[in-house]
């Protein structure tokens, strides 16, 4: 089936330590995206690639970083710069930039321990 | 600033009931605007997409209305479920490649 495909699905990150959560997608879809989601608060977009080896910023990038080196994957990495990383991470792709359907994966738990 | 809201408090409804969800921006004028469903622990998936021409458009038992004057879309779901629980997310076309999302609303139908 097609789809987008996250992992792992529950993650632990000890202080200072980074962490890389993976997102694939077979839907050959161009765009990418990844996500924030915190209690009460609206998806906050982190990082987003329209091409492949190609990324920009979203609107919380600080701490974190992203690669885009194939299509169909686009990690991100929580650095130890990110002071407050504990979150549900959303990785989500579409057609293009277009402003087609987002599909969403099923979501990353990160806590900090 | 620019801002998308969603009623924060719960809907609670009994079952065949009409839900309606709002969500009122300010400070854009989106070219179309999305409704998506999100289940507790999973990614959101999406449920209608209405652009800034159209004023209502159905799909079975959802319907989304889009008034750019008032700045406002509500979200029906006729003859409501047990199983419409969840939490519903409006999302509106922000320009440059981005889409906003709003906290969600989330819905209780009773049996």
């Amino acid at each position: 089936d097609g789809g987008i495909t996250q992992s792992p699905k529950y993650l632990f990150r000890k202080e200072g330590q980074n962490v890389t959560l993976s997102c694939e997608q077979n839907l050959n879809h161009d765009a990418m995206y990844w996500y924030r989601q915190d209690p009460g608060q609206g998806l906050r977009l982190i990082y987003y690639s329209q091409i492949v080896n190609d990324f920009q910023k979203g609107d919380i990038a600080e701490g974190y970083s992203v690669s885009r080196e194939k299509k169909e994957s686009f990690p991100l990495t929580v650095t130890s710069a990110q002071k407050n990383p504990t979150a549900f991470y959303l990785c989500a792709s579409s057609i293009d930039r277009s402003g087609n359907t987002i599909y969403f994966g099923e979501g990353s738990w990160l806590t900090v321990v | 600033s620019q801002k998308i809201e969603q009623n924060s408090e719960a809907l609670n409804i009994q079952e065949g009931k009409t839900a309606t969800l709002t969500c009122n921006y300010t400070n854009y004028s989106p070219a179309y605007l999305q409704w998506y469903r999100q289940d507790p622990g999973r990614g959101p998936v999406f449920l209608l997409l209405i652009r800034e021409n159209e004023k209502e458009k159905r799909k079975e038992r959802l319907k989304v209305t889009f008034d750019t004057t008032l700045k406002q879309s509500l979200f029906h779901i006729t003859a409501s479920q047990p199983a419409d629980s969840a939490t519903y997310l409006c999302a509106l076309d922000a320009g440059g490649f981005k889409t906003i999302f709003g906290a969600g609303t989330r819905l209780f139908v009773k049996a």
